[in-house]
């Protein structure tokens, strides 16, 4: 079936270091593929998404590009702040799975000032 | 425009007993996806709702029930509580519930089973 395997935290930086959480999926098909953020206590919030090979995804310095042919999705940003301290989930969506998202098990990253 | 909002926030009740939680999609979205959440078994899609309709399960027991309204909000009922069932409860909305369509979170419900 349908799944994502992001890089095991918890991830813990200094402030203006550079970010790359990594995440590869397996699923049928050419999925739509995302990056969700937590902060404590809230819901998810969409960082960023991609739904087709080679497009790259950006918001708020964040970015991560779409590559099919290693079936990856990695989340970059070059320089961190200490608001960006969250949680951090890769999801796929299929198109057979409509509304259905399959979400990797979450990175925890912790900005140190 | 008003997010998603989801009622209660938090709840406590004790194995064996029923609840039921709430979720109001964004204006105008016709979609409401529910995701269990918890520390062991991380993000897992519960079922969506489409105009009134269950359009996609997850793999979760019968016990685990959901409908929606004709104004798209939608509730999820959990019957007979277990300890596992213990978990942060996330409703989505999306506008058409279509494979480009984006899925917008609300705060969650935290349910604690005693």
């Amino acid at each position: 079936g349908d799944s994502v395997t992001q890089m095991e935290g918890p991830v813990t930086l200094s402030e203006e270091a550079f970010l790359t959480i990594n995440c590869t999926y397996t699923a049928t098909g050419y999925p739509s593929l995302f990056w969700y953020v937590q902060y404590p206590g809230e819901g998810l919030q969409l960082l960023l998404k991609a739904t087709k090979a080679d497009d790259k995804g950006s918001n708020k310095g964040f970015e991560a590009t779409y590559r099919k042919e290693t079936t990856s999705f990695h989340l970059e940003k070059g320089s961190v702040q200490v608001s960006d301290s969250a949680v951090y989930f890769c999801a796929l969506r299929t198109l057979q799975g409509a509304q259905k998202l399959v979400f990797g098990q979450g990175t925890r990253l912790t900005i140190n000032p | 425009k008003a997010g998603v909002t989801q009622t209660p926030r938090y709840l406590i009740k004790t194995r064996g007993q029923q609840v039921t939680l709430s979720c109001s999609p964004i204006s105008g979205h016709r979609s409401v996806s529910w995701y269990q959440q918890t520390p062991g078994q991380g993000l897992q899609f519960l079922f969506e709702y489409f105009s009134e309709t269950q359009r996609n399960k997850g793999n979760f027991p019968g016990r685990f029930s959901g409908r929606q309204f004709s104004n798209s909000r939608s509730e999820m009922n959990v019957s007979t509580l277990e300890l596992g069932d213990s978990a942060l409860y996330l409703c989505a909305s999306s506008l058409l519930g279509s494979g480009s369509d984006t899925q917008y979170f609300g705060p969650g419900t935290r349910l604690t089973v005693l």
